[in-house]
């Protein structure tokens, strides 16, 4: 496998399911990132680990729950879901040095997780 | 605050034919990065190209380009010679800090879909 993988590609689900999305990266970064994408709307940062420190959460609902348990591997965890969290959820990685934001540290995405709530 | 504005929701090219999409950005940091992505029906962003605030020439990968013009704050993407296979969406970001921290973030557009017509 190379550069960022994630599972599942599609996940249908009921409002009082739990499930779990996972993101794996192969590129050797120290940073991933969750994302969500909405029907037109502009992709949203929801949460960012650094070095498997959690560093910001975007104001994001409990529902949803992060976890890294090492700079490889990212889960975000799903309960209690409502009809309007369906969309495609984004992994990305990079490598971060600290710099500014004029530094050159490229985010590389996964290919999604496609997630209907019924 | 940051923002990144792309004005075209839709345009179409024939194939072989260059094409501009248009990206204005907002920021009061005189340090930032501009990326642009692709995003085919199957989900995945990929990393197109990156222009740096300080960069003195305008970046150029394969057939894509950025056109930079700082002063008026816009960071054009130049498709040359289009293919049946770049039609997409196609989203504008730009990396600025957030918080001021060492993780920094990419502020997405809502992006323009390409259609390539043979």
């Amino acid at each position: 496998e190379t550069g960022v993988t994630q599972t599942p590609r599609h996940l249908v689900m009921g409002m009082t399911n739990k499930k779990s999305l996972k993101c794996e990266q192969h590129l050797g970064h120290n940073a991933m990132y969750w994302y969500k994408q909405s029907a037109k709307k502009p992709l949203e940062l929801m949460f960012v680990y650094n070095f498997k420190e959690q560093t910001e959460n975007n104001s994001v609902p409990s529902r949803f729950s992060p976890e890294c348990p090492n700079s490889s591997h990212l889960f975000l965890h799903l309960h209690t879901l409502q009809p309007e969290d369906s969309a495609l959820y984004l992994c990305a990685s990079s490598q971060e040095v600290g710099g500014r934001g004029g530094s050159t540290e490229t985010q590389y995405f996964g290919p999604g997780t496609r997630l209907l709530v019924l | 605050a940051q923002k990144i504005t792309q004005t075209q929701p839709g345009m179409f090219v024939q194939e072989k034919e260059a094409v501009t999409l248009d990206c204005t950005y907002d920021t009061s940091d005189p340090s930032y990065g501009l990326f642009w992505y692709k995003q085919p029906s199957s989900g995945e962003m990929i990393f197109l190209i990156y222009q740096g605030s300080y960069d003195q020439q305008n970046a150029t990968e394969g057939r894509y380009s950025l056109n930079f013009q700082k002063a008026r704050k816009s960071a054009n993407l130049v498709i040359s010679a289009s293919q049946l296979g770049d039609s997409a969406m196609y989203f504008c970001a730009m990396r600025a800090p957030w918080h001021g921290g060492a993780t920094n973030k990419l502020i997405f557009g809502t992006g323009t879909l390409l259609a390539v017509q043979p």
